[in-house]
């Protein structure tokens, strides 16, 4: 049971757009702690998609953004492509924890 | 180009320990905090523990799961972290990744390739 909780699978044809939700609390994300985003293709180590809730690394394509708002966060992602099919994370701090949080994990599938 | 390198990862009996390496390259390292981050197979992310920089006094936190039995170090001289694991477990098993943590804003924005932990009889 995770402390950030995201979909567990989101799908979507190429071209189309798809987000990803990442559901905290009051002890992390709704007490305003910044959430970031990994992408992590298959077989590879996970890499930074978007820190401090909507911003891009330099490399990320603008696609790719985030937001937040109250105890949630999202990721979206539009123009959809073969290549962006991955697992997808979120994580954030929690104050109760003491800890980084990572959500669960949200498999994209390009159809 | 900034890297990092794990190394170290291997077969070991529960109970017994390990040590994992993780070496920079492309940056100072002594001037950032490391983070390490653990992937169970087929499962998702769990932050196991980071190490502040020595400007931030350069002390650790752990994860629940692993306080009092894992602990991370650092010698910045040879740019390296190490997370260095006692009284291991079978749910130990797991890749181990390391990470620059650039704390709240900036997250973990460097990773190396992981190194393998498997702890079974």
């Amino acid at each position: 049971q995770s402390v950030l909780t995201q979909p567990p699978s989101v799908s979507g044809a190429p071209g189309q757009r798809v987000t990803i939700s990442c559901t905290g609390s009051s002890s992390n994300v709704g007490a305003g702690y910044d959430v970031h985003w990994y992408q992590q293709l298959p077989g590879t180590a996970p890499k930074l998609l978007i820190h401090g809730n909507s911003n891009r690394p330099s490399g990320v394509p603008d696609r790719f953004s985030g937001s937040k708002s109250g105890t949630s966060a999202s990721l979206a992602i539009t123009g959809l492509q073969a290549e962006d099919e991955a697992d997808y994370y979120c994580q954030s701090y929690d104050s109760t924890l003491s800890a980084w949080v990572f959500g669960g994990g949200t498999k994209l599938t390009v159809l | 180009e900034v890297q990092l390198v794990e190394s170290g990862g291997g077969l070991v009996q529960p109970g017994r320990s390990l040590r994992l390496s993780c070496t920079a390259s492309g940056f100072t390292l002594g001037d950032y905090a490391m983070s390490w981050v653990r992937q169970a197979p087929g499962k998702g992310l769990e932050w196991v523990g980071f190490l502040r920089s020595k400007t931030y006094g350069g002390t650790p936190e752990y994860a629940a799961s692993v306080k009092g039995r894992f602990t991370i170090s650092r010698d910045d001289s040879k740019s390296i972290a190490y997370l260095q694991m006692n009284s291991l477990k079978t749910e130990d098993t797991a890749v181990y990744y390391c990470t620059r943590d650039r704390r709240s804003f900036y997250g973990m924005d460097v990773w190396g390739q992981g190194t393998t932990v498997t702890v079974s009889s």
